[in-house]
């Protein structure tokens, strides 16, 4: 079975602009969660979403936001790009609330210039 | 509030020397806990978990794992290690109602041939 995927692997962006990644569950998964892993900060929450509600939200500012989709798809959006928004991003799925493990995808690697 | 603690940012064994890698956590109730595995460029695999049960737990690749309460530790072993097993291991905790882990910071293994 398909595992997590995420488009894009790699981006560029420059300073200012808005970026929108994308994250495939594993099929039949319908807990989505989105972390943002630096070298200075290492893995951190950003956000969890289970049948389109978001059920928690780590501490980043407003700008990363997400949502998912009735398919179980989901999204995020980073507005108005920092050079500190430089870092791997990771989605991961589970069935429900991931207390079992959530399985991860390969990441998008974003970089702003 | 809940943390997780890696002391070892970095260890380096002989290839079929036994390892061990240790992980601290802080949280009230009893834990999910979780290992899991990074290759560099790609995303967490989860190795093993705990949640219940019998404290010594399996996990894949011959890894396992032991819960000790009494020292809120979950450390990871393996007798013989291999290769292939150079990577960054990451221990996290998770909790009911939370849908989110935290996670350690992280303990690159490096194996020499």
């Amino acid at each position: 079975k398909a595992g997590v995927t995420q488009t894009p692997r790699y981006l560029i962006k420059t300073r200012g602009q808005q970026v929108t990644l994308s994250c495939s569950p594993i099929s039949g998964h319908r807990s989505v969660s989105w972390y943002q892993q630096t070298p200075g900060q290492g893995l951190q929450f950003l956000f969890e979403y289970f049948s389109e509600t978001q059920r928690n939200k780590g501490n980043f500012p407003g700008r990363f936001s997400g949502r998912q989709f009735s398919n179980s798809r989901s999204e995020m959006n980073v507005s108005t790009l920092e050079l500190g928004d430089s870092a791997l991003y990771l989605c991961a799925s589970s069935p429900d609330s991931g207390l079992y493990g959530y399985t991860f995808g390969s990441g998008t690697r974003l970089t702003v210039v | 509030a809940q943390s997780v603690t890696q002391p070892d940012i970095h260890i380096t064994v002989s290839e079929g020397a036994s390892l061990e890698l240790r992980c601290n956590y802080s949280y009230g109730a009893t834990p999910y806990l979780f290992w899991y595995v990074q290759s560099p460029g790609q995303g967490l695999q989860l190795l093993l978990k705990y949640f219940s049960g019998d404290t010594l737990v399996q996990g894949i690749k011959g890894f396992e794992a032991e819960f000790k309460r009494s020292q809120s530790s979950f450390n990871l072993r393996k007798p013989s290690v291999h290769w292939s097993d150079a990577a960054e291991y990451f221990c996290a905790v998770g909790s009911s109602g939370t849908y989110k882990y935290i996670f350690g910071t992280g303990t690159r293994l490096k194996v020499l041939a």
